[in-house]
């Protein structure tokens, strides 16, 4: 079974700080994806990164797939408010069909 | 296009009911999943499929059962519904495993 494991799974901060949310897997995934959930809504894609090493940024957010592609952070500069949500990374295991998900960090970010 | 879409959106079961929720998408995705999501938790896989007529169990299949007959449905059926089946159901699409697209969710209540 693959697992992934976040951390912080609740961080609260100030608006302007910076934050680094951790996905972290024993196993190799070909890929790993990014969601944000709002309350009510099903999560939504922020990025995909597929290759070991990789770093994408979305604005503010950055994202990194390690190296040996067991693990993946996203890193938000200077939060806002509307940061604010639930962050879910996911794997693709047995040829990135079995899409399995972390436990997800809930982020707040306060004025 | 509507994408992905869940009935019913909440529903309230007895102990010991069976229900079917529904899935159907419009995107001639052919893989499929049925997850759950627990209150301020990540999200569980219980089945998914690769295509009709193909299904595999998840994290989580105990208690359910599915069928896809049908590129465009995928239904997730309970039987003997228990307390501990109380969660939002999220049915996805995934084209090649490397993206997930969601429908609203069916929040379902066991009393």
């Amino acid at each position: 079974t693959q697992l992934l494991e976040q951390s912080p799974q609740f961080l609260s901060i100030q608006e302007g700080e910076n934050l680094t949310v951790y996905c972290n897997s024993s196993s190799v995934f070909s890929s790993l994806q990014w969601y944000r959930q709002e309350p009510g809504e099903g999560p939504v894609l922020l990025v995909t990164v597929v290759t070991g090493g990789e770093v994408k940024k979305l604005k503010r957010l950055t994202f990194q797939f390690g190296d040996a592609r067991k693990d993946s952070s996203l890193h938000i500069t200077a939060a806002q408010p509307g940061d604010t949500g639930l962050y879910l990374c996911a794997g693709g295991g047995q040829g990135a069909q079995k899409l399995v998900f972390g436990q997800g960090t809930r982020l707040t970010i306060n004025p | 296009n509507a994408g992905v879409t869940q009935t019913p959106k909440f529903r309230i079961l007895k102990i010991g009911q069976s229900m079917t929720l529904q899935c159907t998408q419009d995107m001639n995705h052919n893989y499929m999943y049925w997850y759950r999501q627990d209150p301020g938790m990540g999200l569980k896989l219980i089945y998914y499929s690769v295509g009709a007529g193909i299904t595999d169990k998840g994290e989580v299949p105990n208690g359910y059962n599915v069928s896809r007959s049908t590129t465009e449905d995928f239904p997730l059926r309970l039987e003997l519904a228990a307390p501990s089946q109380t969660s939002v159901y999220f049915c996805a699409t995934n084209p090649w495993g490397t993206e997930a697209f969601f429908g609203q969710g069916t929040r379902l209540t066991v009393v």
